[in-house]
């Protein structure tokens, strides 16, 4: 399977800018997740990045670079709900399961 | 529908007790899938079914038990859990398992084991 690292926190404030970053081995590589989870609650789907480049989508923006095993997660104008578990990814193995990374707890300050 | 539904979204069961947890998506997926989530930590994978057939178990223990009655449902059946066994159970499904993309979680079924 993949090893999948992500930092474990990050903090930022109300209305800025935050990246989100995520590296991967590129070996076996079928796309990459990225997740969105609130306490106690289910994973939500943010984005699929299967080819090079940027994909936006309102406020949050995914990047992925296959050569360099690395995608990143771009949340722009930061609100309060947005603290969360953010979870970066990648199926792989024989069942195309997926395997995460840790998750980066993200916390928006007023 | 572009769901997966799981049944019940919470449940305590004593440690003798016998409990199901229920999945069902009509995506047409082909694939399904069983994730355990303790608190603060990413979901990890449990069971694969792909076209009804389990075809990975994660060296999960006998308490936990899978069924895929048909393509559209999946059952974990729980028996004689421990404590430690709390956690968020999440189904997911997928197109299958050839493929990487399509992924969708239920809501999962918050488990306390008492």
């Amino acid at each position: 399977g993949q090893n999948i690292d992500q930092p474990t926190e990050m903090t930022a404030t109300e209305g800025a800018i935050v990246q989100i970053n995520c590296t991967y081995q590129t070996s076996g590589f079928n796309g990459l997740f990225w997740y969105q989870q609130h306490a106690g609650e289910a994973p939500t789907f943010l984005s699929y990045n299967v080819l090079d480049g940027l994909e936006e989508k309102g406020r949050f923006s995914s990047f992925l670079s296959r050569s360099k095993g690395y995608s990143y997660l771009l949340l722009k104008e930061l609100q309060m709900k947005d603290s969360a578990s953010y979870l970066c990814a990648s199926p792989s193995g024989s069942a195309r399961q997926l395997t995460f990374g840790s998750g980066t707890q993200l916390t928006v300050l007023p | 529908d572009t769901e997966v539904t799981q049944t019940p979204k919470h449940l305590v069961m004593g440690m003798t007790n016998k409990k199901s947890l229920k999945c069902e998506q009509h995506m047409g997926h082909r694939a399904m899938y069983w994730y355990k989530q303790k608190a603060k930590k990413p979901p990890e994978l449990m069971f694969v079914y792909s076209y009804e057939k389990l075809s990975i178990n994660e060296s999960v223990p006998s308490r936990f038990s899978p069924e895929c009655p048909n393509s559209s449902l999946l059952n974990l059946h729980l028996h004689a859990l421990q404590p430690e066994d709390s956690a968020l159970y999440l189904c997911a499904s997928s197109q299958d398992t050839r493929q990487g993309y399509g992924y969708t979680f239920g809501s999962g079924t918050r488990l306390t084991v008492v």
